[in-house]
């Protein structure tokens, strides 16, 4: 099993752009979150899935949407990138009541 | 709101030391709490995860407690070794809140050879 992957490792936008981080597990876990993680913030939860097709908030989902079609993927994306979403990025998967895996993380720059 | 602590923020040891890393939380209705570990620039790892109902678990030098009445977790490190040197964070999972994972800070640890 690749367990959590992300893509892209690292990435730099200008205020006001737009992308998608990618995430996707091959362990079929119902569950699938993405957190940001910030020096004195710890991590925190953005949004979460429990399953195909369910999605919810977290601690601070402003600026950032995810969607849920398959059980493996769970993208992130940035509607309009702004210096404060610069930030390291993990997308993690679990089953319930289970260890929850991390992926390797995304270093995002917003300039 | 639930939230968890992490004491000390950070902490350095001789090799060879035994030492405590602790974790509380202020809402005991969770369903479990895990211990991970972070390197530089990395993911996390998973250490250990104590279901709400169990009292300890262990791997290896490694041992992490939980009371929940109390809202306290702690880990505990044998024979530490400079490899151990990492962030330590402790996450607890809400009740009731699907996969919601809270962190605490995270305590800072330091080996010196």
């Amino acid at each position: 099993n690749a367990g959590v992957t992300q893509t892209p490792k690292f990435q730099v936008l200008k205020t006001g752009q737009s992308m998608t981080l990618q995430c996707a597990q091959d362990m079929n876990h119902e569950y699938m979150s993405w957190y940001r993680q910030d020096p004195g913030m710890g991590l925190r939860l953005i949004h979460y899935s429990v399953g195909a097709g369910i999605t919810d908030q977290g601690e601070v989902p402003n600026g950032y949407n995810v969607s849920r079609s398959t059980t493996e993927d769970f993208p992130l994306r940035l509607l309009s990138a702004a210096p404060s979403q610069t930030s390291v990025y993990f997308c993690a998967s679990q089953r319930e009541r289970d260890t929850q895996y991390f992926g390797p993380g995304t270093r995002l720059t917003v300039l | 709101k639930q939230e968890v602590t992490q004491i000390p923020a950070a902490l350095s040891v001789p090799e060879g030391e035994n030492l405590v890393l602790n974790c509380s939380f202020t809402d005991s209705a969770i369903y479990n709490l895990q211990w991970f570990r972070q390197d530089p620039g990395k993911g996390l790892t998973s250490l250990l995860l104590i279901q709400s109902s169990q009292r300890e678990q262990t791997s290896g030098r490694l041992n992490a407690s939980l009371d929940k009445s109390s809202g306290r977790s702690t880990l505990y490190i044998a024979a530490s070794q400079p490899g151990d040197s990492a962030t330590y964070l402790c996450a607890v999972r809400p009740r009731d809140q699907g996969g919601k994972l809270i962190f605490g800070q995270g305590t800072e640890l330091s080996v010196k050879p």
